[in-house]
């Protein structure tokens, strides 16, 4: 069936350094997609969300970017700080669904 | 503004036993979801409902079920509870199906 995924379960970094998290999506038909992190023992917290009619979204020290040739998107945080440790999912959302990958730990230490 | 509330926080129950999960949405949002969090892995769509009406069911047994009431709150039942029904339960809130949607802070489940 369709899923999302994420290239790369864990990802440590310094804090001041920009991450960046991927995830890879197969369904070429999904047009609507939403970023969250979730701390331990909370829900799904919304980071930004991005359409298919873009290619390129900002928020505040966060940017996706949405790559439909090779169905592929980021979530670029800048000037990472200890706050932002937390596992990232990217989800598509079906209209019906949300449809998550695994997630990417991300650790920030100072 | 009250985000997405779920109650309760956590709960213990044995096996065979029935359980009942509340959500009270976003002021404004009709639409409720509800999604199963096991460790380590990503929430698993379980029901959607819109005005009131389930627009979208994800691959749970009959055991699960859900309704939501005139107020666009929400219950999720799961009867004859296993062990393996121990997981965080989501709920989530958007103004329709195709929009944001926000995330309550889980029930805690743990089948004994």
């Amino acid at each position: 069936g369709e899923s999302v995924g994420l290239h790369l379960p864990t990802l440590s970094v310094q804090e001041g350094d920009n991450s960046i998290i991927n995830c890879a999506y197969s369904n070429s038909a999904s047009d609507y997609f939403i970023w969250y992190k979730q701390e331990s023992g909370k829900g799904p917290q919304f980071i930004i969300d991005i359409r298919s009619n873009m290619d390129k979204r900002q928020g505040q020290r966060v940017t996706v970017l949405l790559n439909k040739t090779v169905k592929h998107l980021s979530l670029q945080i800048a000037a990472t700080q200890p706050g932002d440790s937390a596992v990232y999912f990217c989800a598509e959302n079906s209209g019906t669904a949300l449809i998550f990958g695994k997630g990417t730990t991300l650790s920030v230490s100072s | 503004d009250a985000g997405v509330t779920q109650s309760p926080t956590h709960l213990i129950k044995t096996r065979g036993q029935q359980v009942t999960l509340r959500c009270s949405p976003i002021s404004g949002h009709k639409s409720v979801s509800w999604y199963q969090q096991v460790l380590g892995q990503g929430p698993q769509f379980i029901f959607q409902y819109y005005e009131k009406e389930e627009r979208g069911r994800g691959n749970f047994p009959d055991r699960f079920s859900a309704r939501q009431f005139p107020n666009y709150s929400s219950e999720l039942n799961v009867n004859a509870l296993l062990l393996g029904d121990s997981a965080l339960y989501l709920c989530a809130s958007s103004f329709g199906g195709n929009t944001e949607a926000f995330f309550g802070q889980g029930t805690r489940l743990t089948v004994v």
